[in-house]
């Protein structure tokens, strides 16, 4: 088992453009978790999917972050209109259901130029 | 809300001294608490959870109720101990989420 699986490792994107970052879980886990983390700070929750579902999106912000974690094929946090404060690394983690433990990706350092 | 909070930033200790790592988390019900670790160009990972009561490379950690704290101790750290160390707990709100700490880099210093 890989474990999770997250690409690009590192995205540059100049102001205005989109940043899709993907997350492919652990074999067996249909639960999917995407964090920020902001220079200086910590890990912050924005989405928990499970397969075609998205189950909470409290920590989305309103506009141009989406989410997605489609029946076949990888979990896709999707930024449209990049500006500098997007800049970021974004986690990724996936557990299987019933499962507390979440596993984590190695994650997606947006930076925004 | 619930929050969970790591009041050190940055903490700094000799190998060989003891370490801990402080984390309180905000009052309610029966908390399920992790301690994360991230060692340098490394995916986060799973240190310990309270509920398993075990001791992973050297370190323990107790949850006090009173004190609504779960600080993460170790008697004698060690080098490779240098790292970022998050706290987190599991938030159970009609769907689960791990709700994580601001973290605490540590650093061992020889």
């Amino acid at each position: 088992n890989a474990g999770v699986m997250q690409n690009p490792r590192h995205l540059v994107r100049r102001r205005g453009q989109e940043a899709r970052l993907r997350c492919s879980p652990m074999k067996g886990h249909s639960h999917v978790y995407w964090y920020r983390q902001l220079p200086e700070e910590g890990l912050k929750f924005m989405v928990y999917l499970q397969k075609e579902n998205i189950i909470d999106e409290s920590g989305m912000p309103k506009e141009r972050f989406s989410a997605e974690f489609p029946k076949e094929g990888p979990s896709i946090l999707r930024i449209q209109q990049v500006v500098r404060g997007d800049s970021a690394a974004y986690f990724c983690a996936s557990s299987p259901p019933g499962v507390t433990e979440a596993f984590f990706g190695q994650g997606t350092r947006l930076t925004v130029v | 809300a619930q929050r969970v909070t790591q009041p050190e930033k940055l903490l700094s200790v000799f190998k060989g001294a003891p370490v801990e790592l402080k984390c309180n988390y905000s009052y309610s019900g029966s908390p399920e608490l992790f301690w994360y670790v991230q060692y340098s160009r490394q995916r986060l990972q799973l240190l310990l959870r309270h509920i398993s009561r075990e001791s992973i490379k050297g370190f323990t950690a107790d949850l006090n109720k009173g004190e609504t704290s779960f600080h993460l101790k170790k008697p004698f750290a060690q080098e490779e101990d240098s790292a970022m160390y998050y706290c987190a707990r599991l938030i159970i709100q009609g769907a689960q989420k791990l709700v994580f700490g601001q973290g605490t880099r540590l650093t061992i210093n020889p």
